[in-house]
């Protein structure tokens, strides 16, 4: 099993639309968890960090589930600014471990 | 504050060639980081560093070399370049680890032919 995995994608949603990404993990003591955000040919920058009771920021939330090893986010209200590829990043006892991504296409 | 500044942009190497990959970052931090980013494929660790004088080897640092002579610097070596390290390289920095926000680079576009 790889350490973090993602569905690649791409996920195509009309604008105002909500869409979750999960993204699991295999190493039961991680750490940290984070979304980061990577638009085409840039770098990635962080979205958000994931805590153990779930956090929001705006459109987005973030859930974490220790038990069964995933994290989530969800996008509600998509817009087309959303358009990108995120990233789950996770930190266990090693520097961060970054998912392949899942690619978000928001469309008018 | 420029943050985290590398150089060059963009380069094209024949087989066997070398070259070093610049990075700096002007806001102290301890901790700085190469990946590389193959197409479709997350990020992989190759080196990083915790401070001045120390490194560690990441997930993939075969044919690369590091140093961390200041707290600003951490140049990337490729001593003989294959097409297998054609890649976009980002260089990243963190103040503490615990904070774990990195702060990258715009990234090295690097092919190797």
């Amino acid at each position: 099993r790889k350490e973090v995995e993602q569905d690649p994608g791409p996920f195509n949603v009309p604008e105002g639309a909500t869409v979750a990404f999960n993204c699991t993990y295999s190493n039961s003591a991680s750490q940290s968890f984070f979304w980061y955000r990577q638009d085409c040919r840039k770098e990635p920058k962080l979205l958000m960090s994931v805590y153990s009771s779930g956090n929001e920021d705006g459109r987005f939330t973030a859930q974490l589930n220790r038990a069964s090893q995933y994290i989530s986010l969800l996008i509600r209200d998509s817009k087309l600014s959303d358009s990108a590829t995120y990233l789950c990043v996770v930190k266990g006892n090693t520097p961060l471990v970054f998912g392949k991504g899942t690619r978000l296409s928001v469309i008018a | 504050n420029a943050g985290v500044t590398q150089t060059p942009k963009f380069r094209i190497l024949k087989i066997g060639q070398s070259m070093t990959l610049q990075c700096t970052q002007d806001m102290n931090h301890n901790y700085m980081y190469w990946y590389r980013q193959d197409p479709g494929m997350g990020l992989k660790l190759i080196y990083y560093s915790v401070g001045a004088g120390i490194t560690d080897k990441g997930e993939v640092p075969n044919g690369y070399n590091v140093s961390r002579s200041t707290t600003e610097d951490f140049p990337l070596r490729l001593e003989l370049a294959a097409p297998s390290q054609t890649s976009v390289y980002f260089c990243a920095s963190s103040y503490l680890q615990a904070n774990e926000k990195l702060f990258f680079g715009s990234g090295t576009q690097l092919s190797v032919l």
